[in-house]
């Protein structure tokens, strides 16, 4: 099977753009998380997306959205990009299921370099 | 407060030895999961193994085991073995059960290991 796949692996994008990110989850995984991981933070929880409907949001200003659509693949946005949002953002994917043994399972990673 | 603190920012230890990767975490949810990841320098989190709760047996995935105290609210990773592809960062991390589930795992700060020859 394969594992969850992200698009670019790397990225370049000046102060003001706004970068689209991209996730396809494991065959079968309804549940798409979205993670950003810096040097001083740590690895943040961004947002669950399951059924194309967003399901848990951590605490992130409202310039990063995202969405997930039908075959459960999902797009992380952020708009007006900041120095501080250089980072690695992982993707992870799940079955969704509501129980605490429904283990996340991660992709590559895109690094995003804001200059 | 942190919900979960690894306390070792970096270990050194020599191949074949066995490694223990501390980990405390905190919860007022009496259902919760506990796992661990595997981050190379390549950036990929790698799935270790998983603890619940309600577990009454530690979990072990072949050289992998964890040392589930629940009073002490600690869930410490055992690396029999270790071998020089075991360098990398470990993370804790941890889902409450709150919200059926719902939310997303909260991680540790990590520790890096490296394994030497």
């Amino acid at each position: 099977k394969a594992g969850v796949t992200q698009t670019p692996r790397y990225l370049i994008k000046t102060r003001g753009q706004q970068v689209t990110l991209s996730c396809s989850p494991i065959s079968g995984h309804r549940s798409v998380s979205w993670y950003q991981q810096t040097p001083g933070q740590g690895l943040q929880f961004l947002f669950e997306y399951f059924s194309e409907t967003q399901r848990n949001k951590g605490n992130f200003p409202g310039r990063f959205s995202g969405r997930q659509f039908s075959n459960s693949r999902s797009e992380m946005n952020v708009s007006t990009l900041e120095l501080g949002d250089s980072a690695l953002y992982l993707c992870a994917s799940r079955t969704g299921a509501l129980v605490g043994t429904d283990t996340q399972y991660f992709g590559p990673g895109t690094r995003l370099t804001v200059l | 407060a942190q919900k979960i603190t690894q306390t070792q920012p970096g270990m050194f230890v020599q191949e074949k030895e066995a490694v223990t990767l501390d980990c405390t975490y905190d919860t007022s949810d009496p259902s919760y999961g506990l796992f661990w990841y595997k981050q190379p320098s390549s950036g990929e989190m790698i799935f270790l193994i998983y603890q619940g709760s309600y577990d009454q047996q530690n979990a072990t995935e072949g050289r992998y085991s964890l040392n589930f105290q629940k009073a002490r609210k600690s869930a410490n990773l055992v690396i029999s073995a270790s071998q020089l592809g075991d360098s990398a960062m470990y993370f804790c991390a941890m889902r409450e059960g709150r919200g059926g589930g719902a939310d997303g795992l909260t991680f540790g700060k990590g520790t890096h290991l490296i394994i030497q020859p």
